[in-house]
């Protein structure tokens, strides 16, 4: 069973606007991960946020995490057409990572 | 991609017959783990290893075994192969360090079973 539901599912926006993808998991963890995946490729890691940290920035990525709610939540500012791809939330608190189902992102130009 | 290949890229086979997919890394990462990944169902782990000749099963493991002789060399084998393996499969590298958890993809290979 998923670790992590991503919601929402899909999500179209104008380039220029900013995104937001939220993430919910079920039991403890060490850290909670971000991936893109685009189309027809392998999952390129955005940014990881510990269980101890509430938010962290990277560029134009913006990750928060609230453990007592067990969610996190990925803003993407600013988007562009090249952020077209989806989105997976991972959390980890062993040696394994437990994937989200995802969430699509279209930015139109 | 993070030094990281996988072989074959694209293979059809016929159901019963084995399977090997091969994940090959150049980046001397301790960890290395199999995933398939399945439209509604996301990433799930197949199997990991964390050394050499050091394995262990992961979220769906029935039907698949791995191989580590080497480093640099994982490999994923369906003793049988059934049309519900059909899917892409993804390997990914980790140093996992304690100070580095993420993981690095390969670029897939998908696999079909007629």
């Amino acid at each position: 069973s998923q670790q992590g539901e991503e919601d929402p599912q899909a999500l179209s926006i104008q380039e220029g606007e900013n995104a937001t993808m939220n993430c919910s998991y079920k039991t403890s963890i060490n850290n909670l991960q971000w991936y893109r995946q685009n189309s027809g490729r392998g999952l390129v890691h955005l940014i990881l946020i510990r269980s101890n940290e509430r938010e962290k920035h990277s560029g134009r990525l913006r990750v928060t995490l609230d453990t007592s709610k067990k969610s996190s939540s990925l803003l993407i500012t600013a988007s562009r057409a090249a952020d077209t791809a989806s989105y997976f939330c991972a959390t980890a608190n062993t040696d394994k990572l437990i994937f989200g189902t995802g969430t699509r992102l279209q930015v139109f130009p | 991609d993070a030094g990281i290949t996988q072989s074959p890229r694209h293979k059809v086979t016929e159901t019963g017959t084995p399977v090997t997919l091969r994940c090959h890394q150049t980046e001397n990462h301790r960890y290395m783990y199999w995933y398939r990944q399945d439209p509604g169902h996301g990433l799930r782990l197949i199997h990991y290893s964390y050394g050499v000749k050091d394995t262990d099963k992961g979220e769906v493991s029935d039907g698949y075994s791995v191989s580590r002789s080497k480093t640099e060399d994982f490999l994923l084998t369906l003793e049988s192969a059934t049309s519900s393996q059909t899917s892409v499969y993804f390997c990914a590298i980790s140093p996992r360090t304690a100070s580095s958890y993420e993981q690095y993809f390969g670029p897939g290979t998908r696999l079909t079973v007629t």
